[in-house]
């Protein structure tokens, strides 16, 4: 079935280092991957979101890559600041529309 | 630019009780995605509508139902509410054949007690 399994659950960096975030999934079907970045209460933020046409893709800071093959994709977030801590999520959109979101990986950047 | 509008924002209902989410998307945004979001948990997928037909269930209770309508506003209506149904309740559109995002609502807490 659609599952996808998210590591670590929780990650706690210094500010400017880098945070790998990674996911796995099962379903091949899947053709496009959207990371959020969700604060306490609010609502998921899309961040980045690739395309299963695509290997790798960067915004500034922000990067994520996808290995179809092995059904894993990761996000990086580079030169980390306090204000990058929340719960990241990563999802994969399955056959229908709808989303699959990972467990969550709550990031703690320390000043 | 227009967003999704979630209303109520906050609900607090006693168990048993009925309560009515709505959600008006983005104009000309047809299809209508509804999530629920326990404390800690990640969001689940409910159900979605394309062009006011239902279009995907997933673990939707069967107290739930949902509907979208005319001017393709949703809602989700919740009977004999239990404990557990308290939860962050997202709802998000887009546009089919268009793009893939989903544009997410603010999100209703519902407080069950």
């Amino acid at each position: 079935g659609e599952n996808v399994e998210q590591h670590p659950s929780t990650l706690s960096v210094q500010e400017g280092d880098s945070a790998v975030i990674k996911c796995t999934y099962s379903d091949s079907a899947s053709n496009y991957f959207p990371w959020y970045k969700q604060e306490l209460g609010k609502r998921p933020q899309l961040i980045i979101d690739i395309r299963s046409n695509v290997g790798e893709k960067k915004d500034q800071r922000i990067a994520v890559t996808l290995n179809k093959t092995a059904k894993h994709f990761s996000l990086h977030i580079t030169e980390t600041q306090p204000e990058d801590s929340a719960v990241y999520f990563c999802a994969l959109r399955v056959i229908g529309g709808k989303l699959i979101f990972g467990q969550g990986t709550e990031l703690s950047v320390k000043p | 630019a227009a967003g999704v509008i979630q209303s109520p924002r906050h609900l607090i209902k006693e168990k048993r009780e009925t309560a009515t989410l709505k959600c008006y998307p983005i104009p000309r945004h047809d299809t209508v995605y509804w999530y629920q979001q326990g404390p800690g948990q990640d969001p689940q997928f409910l159900i979605s509508f394309y062009e006011k037909m239902q279009s995907d269930k997933g673990s939707i209770p069967d107290r739930f139902s949902a509907q979208q309508f005319s001017d393709y506003h949703s809602e989700l209506n919740m009977s004999s509410l239990e404990l557990g149904d308290s939860a962050l309740y997202f709802c998000a559109s887009r546009i089919t054949g268009r793009d893939y995002e989903q544009y997410f609502g603010p999100g209703t807490r519902l407080t069950v007690t």
